[in-house]
């Protein structure tokens, strides 16, 4: 089955600690995105990629590192100077304008 | 600055009649428009998408209306069902190649039985 997977489902971390969420595809996309959603609002754009070994910030990239070694994998890191982990994440990837989304993790901070 | 705007937050229409749900743009760079569909704790799903060469794109029961002019765009579903109920987000981009995409802040769509 081709798509995009992220994992885990629900994460829980202690406030302080870093935390890697893993979004991989195998749709053969160059890029990939990763995306911030809280509740009331739209998708904000954390990091994108176009191309292996190649990285943007997005619109709200402070508090966020990112790799991309591989075509297949964009790991996302929240880092203890994101101010306000807690929300649900989305990584994408596309071909082309039409971008095809993963099922999210949900990040809570206790 | 939002570029993308979805002035409703919600919207509930009855079963069998029609849902429109309207988006807003500021930046006339915009040429490329998508609608998505948002389950909670899912994630999106592209259901239609327009170029600005165009003013009318539809797929099924789903018709997606672009007024440059107004820099306004419209998502009607006809007719509308209980499964349609769900967040309808709106976004733009430059050109048909891959890139940022700007979303809007999302409608709720409510479709009663």
């Amino acid at each position: 089955d081709g798509g995009i997977t992220q994992s885990p489902k629900y994460l829980f971390r202690k406030e302080g600690q870093n935390v890697t969420l893993s979004c991989e595809q195998n749709l053969n996309h160059d890029a990939m995105y990763w995306y911030r959603q809280d509740p009331g609002q739209g998708l904000r754009l954390i990091y994108y990629s176009q191309i292996v070994n190649d990285f943007q910030k997005g619109d709200i990239a402070e508090g966020y590192s990112v790799s991309r070694e591989k075509k297949e994998s964009f790991p996302l890191t929240v880092t203890s100077a994101q101010k306000n982990p807690t929300a649900f994440y989305l990584c994408a990837s596309s071909l082309n304008a039409e971008q095809f989304f993963g099922p999210g993790t949900r990040l809570t901070v206790l | 600055d939002q570029q993308v705007k979805q002035n409703s937050p919600s919207l509930s229409v009855q079963e069998g009649r029609i849902s429109i749900l309207n988006c807003d743009y500021t930046n006339s760079m915009f040429d490329y428009f998508l609608w998505y569909k948002k389950y909670p704790a899912e994630g999106p799903t592209f259901l239609i998408s327009i170029s600005s060469i165009k003013d009318k794109n539809e797929d099924g029961r789903f018709t997606v209306f672009l007024n440059k002019s107004a820099k306004h765009l419209s998502l009607h579903i006809v007719p509308s069902q209980p499964g349609d109920s769900a967040v309808y987000f709106c976004a733009a981009n430059y050109g048909t190649s891959y890139g940022k995409l700007t979303f809007g802040q999302g409608t709720i769509l409510t479709v009663h039985p």
